[in-house]
């Protein structure tokens, strides 16, 4: 059965430097993942989606995504994290069906002015 | 383009109270519905999915029901409120896409926080 892992529920960068949020996934299917971003009170908005045309997959606000079948990882990163990244970010995988995302435990991102 | 649009956004009820939470999607025709939990500190919990009218999935037997009067209506009840309750209710639409069916995304609406006392 396909399910993600994220490494680290709470991660902490500075202003400017760069963001690196983990995501691993076990899948016995070639995978579909996203990442999803969670503002706080709000609901949870699509950054990016892996559907196997690239394994470089670039999202909304400058984040973007590598598929690496090697490491069964899907990274998120951003060059230089800016206060509004401030969220908890989201790792998901497609397993199929109606009933069909698997969701990570979720990431709180904080940037340190 | 679509919309998903949920309320009320906020809610404070007592332990034993009814509730109705309400979801409602816009700009498309036969979406699969969701409706999730997030306890404090935790992760998504998926509640219930719709895949038609009248068609509802249960994920986690407990208090709450859910029901799809309308295609693209979804409503989530409880007959009697328990303190375990209390979270932020997220609702979600989905299209399935023709084609690769692996690549069907979901669409989250704004969220209502339920806190029960």
């Amino acid at each position: 059965a396909q399910s993600v892992t994220q490494l680290g529920s709470h991660v902490s960068v500075s202003e400017g430097a760069l963001v690196l949020l983990r995501c691993n996934y076990s899948s016995s299917v070639p995978p579909y993942l996203f990442w999803y971003v969670q503002y706080p009170n709000q609901g949870l908005q699509l950054l990016l989606k892996y559907t196997s045309a690239a394994t470089l997959v670039k999202g909304i606000n400058g984040f973007e995504a590598e598929f690496k079948k090697s490491e069964t990882s899907f990274h998120l990163t951003k060059p230089s994290a800016h206060m509004r990244d401030a969220a908890e970010y989201f790792c998901a995988v497609n397993r199929g069906g109606a009933n069909n995302l698997f969701f990570g435990t979720g990431t709180r991102l904080t940037v340190i002015p | 383009s679509q919309t998903i649009h949920q309320w009320p956004a906020t809610l404070v009820q007592p332990v034993g109270s009814p509730l109705s939470l309400e979801c409602t999607v816009e700009g498309t025709s036969n979406p699969n519905l969701y409706w999730y939990r997030q306890a404090a500190g935790r992760g998504l919990q998926l509640l219930f999915y719709s895949v038609g009218i009248g068609q509802i999935s249960s994920e986690v037997p407990q208090n709450l029901s859910a029901s799809r009067p309308q295609d693209r209506q979804f409503i989530l009840s409880s007959k009697k409120l328990l303190l375990s309750d209390s979270g932020f209710y997220l609702c979600a639409w989905s299209v399935l896409p023709t084609g690769n069916l692996w690549t069907e995304t979901q669409y989250f609406g704004p969220g209502t926080r339920l806190l029960v006392l």
